[in-house]
């Protein structure tokens, strides 16, 4: 199975900060087909968790510009340029490359 | 709007049995891989099984292969999961997710299953 690796899983801001959160993968991300199934997910406290981020770096309808997905092959990357309070959640990587489906384990983002 | 509404979580005892249900709306359901997702408490999300939009396919979490059955009634828009041999480390919400692989897109609000003696 591909092991998902996030770092840190703890991450204080101060608001209007940038922040940004490592995740890494075991083996490359990369499908026959060229591209990379990368995904991130936003899950704020008490809701169900909420896509941000699909195949590395495209954003879904309605997620701010603040958020961004970069990265290549095992090392991914998720920014968020200046964080706001309504930030505040647990984020997670899942690759969607290879089966079984992997999260990370979660970086949880708080407000310093 | 993309409706994903879960039901059928309760309190079994180890060895028990359960049967989850999804109801869709909002989208041709038909012609959507679907998910489920659980999450212990307090702790990661961790992946299920998907189903293939036709039925035709579907695919486990290996710890949960033989015990649990992905099932869906695309005339009903609806999903299941029928999760038998029930053990305490099963205890979680169980999220129904529209899309399999990368298009998780939509989530339910989830449902909770607690197994404990």
């Amino acid at each position: 199975d591909v092991v998902m690796t996030q770092s840190p899983l703890s991450l204080p801001v101060t608001l209007g900060q940038p922040a940004s959160i490592s995740c890494r993968s075991s083996q490359s991300l990369v499908y026959s087909d060229g591209n990379t199934y990368l995904t991130w997910f936003q899950q704020r406290p008490g809701q169900s968790p909420r896509r941000l981020i699909y195949m590395l770096s495209n954003r879904d309808s309605g997620v701010p510009e603040r958020f961004s997905g970069s990265g290549s092959g095992t090392d991914f990357t998720l920014k968020i340029s200046r964080v706001e309070a309504e930030d505040v959640a647990i984020y997670y990587c899942m690759q969607a490359t290879r089966w079984p489906l992997t999260f990370g384990q979660g970086t949880k983002l708080e407000i310093k | 709007e993309v409706q994903l509404v879960e039901s059928g979580g309760d309190s079994v005892q180890p060895g028990g049995s359960l049967r989850l249900s999804c109801v869709a709306s909002g989208f041709s359901f038909s012609t959507y891989w679907m998910t489920w997702v659980r999450q212990a408490p307090g702790k990661g999300l961790e992946w299920v099984a998907t189903i293939k939009s036709d039925g035709s396919d579907k695919y486990y979490l290996d710890s949960v292969k033989g015990r649990f059955t992905i099932s869906r009634d695309n005339a009903k828009n609806s999903l299941y999961l029928q999760m038998n041999s029930l053990r305490v480390d099963d205890t979680a919400i169980f999220y129904c997710v529209r899309g399999g692989g990368w298009a998780l897109d939509h989530w339910g609000q989830g449902t909770l299953v607690t197994v404990s003696s």
